[in-house]
């Protein structure tokens, strides 16, 4: 497509429930991220995908967060039993060999 | 690994004033560095990039930043700022050692607050 396209746009989900939440990136682009922004704060890494190599996972807060990036493309942040602390935009990040970030809107994802 | 230092929080600045907003980075190889902003409740935007070249880079709605290796930063500068500039400001680097990106690194973001 022509930009990162993330899913839901916004989530809504009770505390304890498990969510997904889909980016698909610019294609051709071997680099995704994903980041959270708390309200009125800055980005917060939480993992780094790049070609085939191991992620870097090193961002993630809790065994509760993992993620996937299946085939080098679509990727899939999974949050388990949802906490109020989790409530955050999301987002997803692509980029090429020069590093260039282009990011989706987010998700934004609200646990009551 | 790299770093990035964003020393404003927040900076106020009255309409058609100049503005600098400061990034230093650390890193101990070669570097890529950007400024991105983020519009009240949009996402992020690239403002501009240095990846090699001119250390002088010139970006979108009257930007630049200029590259000083030697002092490790990447300042953001417009000469006369209007309203519709007030957001968020993240500065961010990459290591350039291999010819492709390394992880990005953002720093804390600088909120600028353009007043009349």
């Amino acid at each position: 497509g022509a930009g990162v396209s993330q899913s839901p746009s916004n989530k809504v989900t009770e505390k304890g429930k498990d969510v997904e939440l889909r980016c698909d990136p610019i294609s051709g682009h071997t680099a995704l991220y994903w980041y959270r922004q708390s309200l009125g704060q800055g980005l917060e890494f939480l993992i780094y995908f790049q070609g085939n190599s191991a992620p870097d996972k090193s961002g993630l807060p809790s065994d509760r967060f993992s993620a996937e990036r299946t085939g080098g493309s679509v990727s899939t942040l999974t949050i388990q039993r949802t906490q109020q602390e989790d409530s955050a935009v999301y987002l997803c990040a692509s980029s090429s060999y020069s590093g260039v970030a282009f990011f989706g809107q987010g998700t934004r994802l609200t646990v009551v | 690994a790299q770093s990035v230092t964003q020393l404003d929080s927040q900076v106020p600045v009255f309409e058609e004033a100049p503005v600098e907003l400061r990034c230093n980075y650390s890193s101990s190889v070669s570097v890529y560095l950007f400024w991105y902003v983020q519009y009240p409740n949009q996402g992020l935007q690239l403002l501009l990039k240095y990846l090699s070249g001119s250390t002088l880079v010139k970006g979108i709605n009257g930007f630049e930043a200029e590259f000083n290796k030697s002092q490790t930063s990447f300042h953001l500068r417009k000469p006369s700022v209007h309203i519709s500039d007030t957001a968020e400001y993240f500065c961010a680097v990459s290591a350039s050692s291999t010819g492709t990106a390394s992880k990005l690194t953002f720093g804390t973001g600088t909120r600028l607050q353009v007043t009349l």
